[in-house]
């Protein structure tokens, strides 16, 4: 079955805790994105990739990471998680480019206390 | 960089009513335009999609259609059923080097029975 996978699902965790939230797709898609929502505010895009080891920046980067060492895979790296990165992330790709349909994983809901 | 407004953000309308969401875009090169349709607790799904080289597209009940000029586009659902209820949310890119998509901060439909 085609789909986005991340885990974990939910995560509870304190300021400073650093935290890796995981995202792969079996698709052989080659563009692969996250994105945070905000009650009010949406879907905003952190980071997008276009391909192995081609990732860039979206429109709320700050105090995220991102890798893209495989096409599979993209994980979305929080080196030192604050308060207000308590979200609910998605993990979305599309076969080549953003101008596609994008796929979505189920999210992943943290809470940093 | 782009810039997309979305309303209304609540639209409430009688079962087989029609229901219409209205997006604005900012950036003339945008020429991606999909609708996501969030369930509660769900992920996005595509639902619909058009090009800018389109001025409207239809599937089954629902439809799209884009403006260039004004910059806007809007979803139209025909026969509304409850299983119609559901967040909206419309986006927009663009080709080229820098692939960023943009999301209006999404419509909550409510079909009343």
């Amino acid at each position: 079955e085609a789909q986005v996978t991340q885990n974990p699902r939910y995560l509870i965790t304190v300021t400073g805790k650093k935290l890796t939230v995981t995202c792969s797709q079996n698709m052989n898609h080659e563009y692969m994105s996250w994105y945070r929502q905000d009650p009010g505010l949406g879907l905003r895009q952190i980071y997008y990739s276009m391909n192995v080891e081609v990732t860039d920046k979206g429109d709320v980067p700050e105090g995220y990471k991102v890798s893209r060492k495989e096409k599979r895979n993209f994980p979305l790296i929080l080196e030192s998680p604050s308060p207000n990165q308590t979200s609910l992330y998605f993990c979305a790709s599309s076969l080549r480019t953003g101008v596609q349909p994008q796929h979505f994983g189920d999210g992943t809901r943290l809470s940093i206390l | 960089g782009e810039n997309v407004e979305q309303h209304p953000s609540t639209l409430s309308v009688q079962e087989g009513d029609s229901a219409v969401i209205k997006c604005t875009y900012s950036d003339s090169a945008s020429n991606y335009f999909p609708w996501y349709k969030q369930e509660l607790g769900k992920r996005p799904q595509l639902i619909i999609d058009i090009r800018s080289n389109v001025g409207e597209k239809k599937d089954q009940r629902i439809a799209v259609t884009l403006n260039k000029t004004a910059k806007h586009f809007s979803l139209h659902i025909t026969e509304t059923q409850p299983e119609d209820s559901a967040v909206y949310f419309c986006a927009a890119s663009r080709p080229g080097g820098y692939q960023k998509v943009t999301f209006g901060t999404g419509t909550k439909l409510q079909v009343i029975p």
